[in-house]
């Protein structure tokens, strides 16, 4: 079965730390892989989108890895700030005959950044 | 340059009550969905429409019914709505399906 489970749950940090949010894929055929971020209150926004040949890719502070052999990623967030404070939803693409730009969804990573 | 928008942003109803929610997105994509994202759930997609005339059923369709009444917008319906359909819904677009989706701000939806 198609999943993607992310850990921890919930996270809540001082700002300036650094965090990493982990995300596990069980999806075949991968096709990629994106990290969306989420305020309270608002719609997900793209952050990256990694392919299977791309290990690394980062915006701004947030840095995000892949590794498709163990089918994990990582989304590592530098320097936090209070308006890193929201939700981190893992999303891995799926294609094929009939799972073409199929999605499917984490349950997501609920950040808290602390002054 | 609006992005995705959905109307109302908050919606009470009483059980049995039908109401029509709506998206449009100026963005010339060929893709649509609805999601609704329910607490420790994530997000669960609803119905799609990978491009304009069609659409497809999604993880939790039932109770749902949706119209893309044009390239631009894409309606969802609850003929008769029942508490469990209490919930946030979010409308999303995209070039094409699989391609990064951009999502609208959400509409909280409340059946008594």
């Amino acid at each position: 079965k198609n999943q993607v489970e992310q850990s921890p749950q919930s996270l809540i940090i001082l700002e300036g730390k650094n965090c990493t949010l982990q995300c596990n894929y069980t999806v075949s055929p991968f096709s990629n892989l994106r990290w969306y971020k989420q305020d309270t209150g608002r719609g997900p926004v793209s952050l990256t989108i990694m392919t299977f040949s791309e290990n690394t890719k980062s915006n701004g502070r947030y840095t995000a890895t892949l590794d498709a052999d163990t089918k994990q990623s990582s989304l590592h967030i530098t320097a936090s700030q209070l308006s890193d404070s929201a939700s981190y939803i893992c999303v891995v693409s799926s294609h094929g005959s009939s799972n073409t730009g199929k999605l499917i969804f984490g349950q997501g990573t609920t950040l808290q950044v602390k002054p | 340059n609006a992005g995705v928008t959905q109307t109302p942003k908050f919606q009470v109803l009483k059980t049995g009550q039908s109401m029509t929610l709506q998206c449009a997105q100026d963005m010339n994509h060929n893709s649509m969905y609805w999601y609704r994202q329910d607490p420790g759930m994530g997000l669960r997609l609803i119905y799609y429409s990978a491009s304009e005339g069609t659409t497809d059923k999604g993880e939790v369709p039932n109770g749902y019914n949706v119209s893309r009444l044009n390239k631009r917008e894409f309606s969802l319906r609850l003929e008769s709505a029942a508490p469990s359909q209490t919930s946030v819904y979010f409308c999303a677009s995209s070039e094409e399906r699989g391609d990064t989706q951009y999502f609208g701000p959400g509409t909280r939806l409340t059946v008594l």
